[in-house]
């Protein structure tokens, strides 16, 4: 087991709504990245959080926002939801630095919108 | 041209063969990689990281070639339970996926 938990596990959601994801990291972490899924591909970078500050976003619209809090655990906030986020959303903790930026993942969030 | 290509595959092979996987990044810059494995519905799990030219750990070997820019998986004496996506990571300052190299390994 990684020690990173996500909740909830799965989620559905419909068109229009808003939704809150949760990620608490492994312990001495103070990374976590975010991670859509989509069947079939590869994870695709969402953003990045350090010591509660964003560290760098992927291609996703700013509908897609996130937290990072004081103990390293982190939300991902997804508004206006469309049919294509329907996805795995997977959270990664890790540290910073070469040698130390190995990403262990949650179980994720698998959320559908209808 | 995506950051970091794989082949999708799928590679059918029998208990107890050797399986290679490619993987080639775009950015020559990138100082880490990694290979994941994932399960079906399931998270990436962390197989390997390499920061110079390779690394091995029982029947797998991790192999870096910077000046072609490819990472390569070998999986020596392949078991059922090898049967699984296998996903290529490098880090150019974001992390970045491939598709993943689906493998099956048959009885």
């Amino acid at each position: 087991e990684t020690g990173v938990t996500q909740s909830p596990t799965h989620l559905i959601k419909t068109r229009g709504q808003q939704v809150t994801l949760r990620c608490s990291s492994q312990s001495g972490h103070n990374t976590v990245s975010w991670y859509q899924q989509a069947l079939g591909q590869g994870p695709q970078f969402i953003f990045q959080y350090y010591r509660e500050e964003e560290n760098g976003r992927g291609n996703f619209p700013p509908r897609f926002s996130g937290l990072q809090f004081p103990n390293y655990s982190s939300e991902l906030n997804v508004n206006a939801l469309e049919l294509d986020d329907s996805a795995l959303y997977l959270c990664a903790s890790s540290s910073q630095g070469l040698y130390t930026d190995t990403q262990y993942f949650g179980p994720g969030t698998r959320l559908t919108v209808l | 041209r995506k950051e970091v290509e794989q082949d999708p595959g799928p590679f059918n092979v029998p208990e107890g063969a050797t399986v290679a996987f490619n993987c080639t990044y775009s950015n020559s810059a990138s100082q880490s990689f990694f290979w994941y494995r994932q399960d079906c519905r399931k998270e990436p799990k962390l197989l390997m990281s390499v920061y110079s030219s390779g690394n091995e750990d029982g029947r797998f070997t991790a192999q870096l070639n910077r000046a072609s820019q490819y990472i390569s998986l070998l999986i020596r004496d392949s078991k059922l339970s090898d049967s699984a996506t296998y996903l290529c990571v490098v880090n150019m300052a974001k992390f970045y996926f491939g598709s993943g190299t689906k493998l099956n390994v048959k009885p």
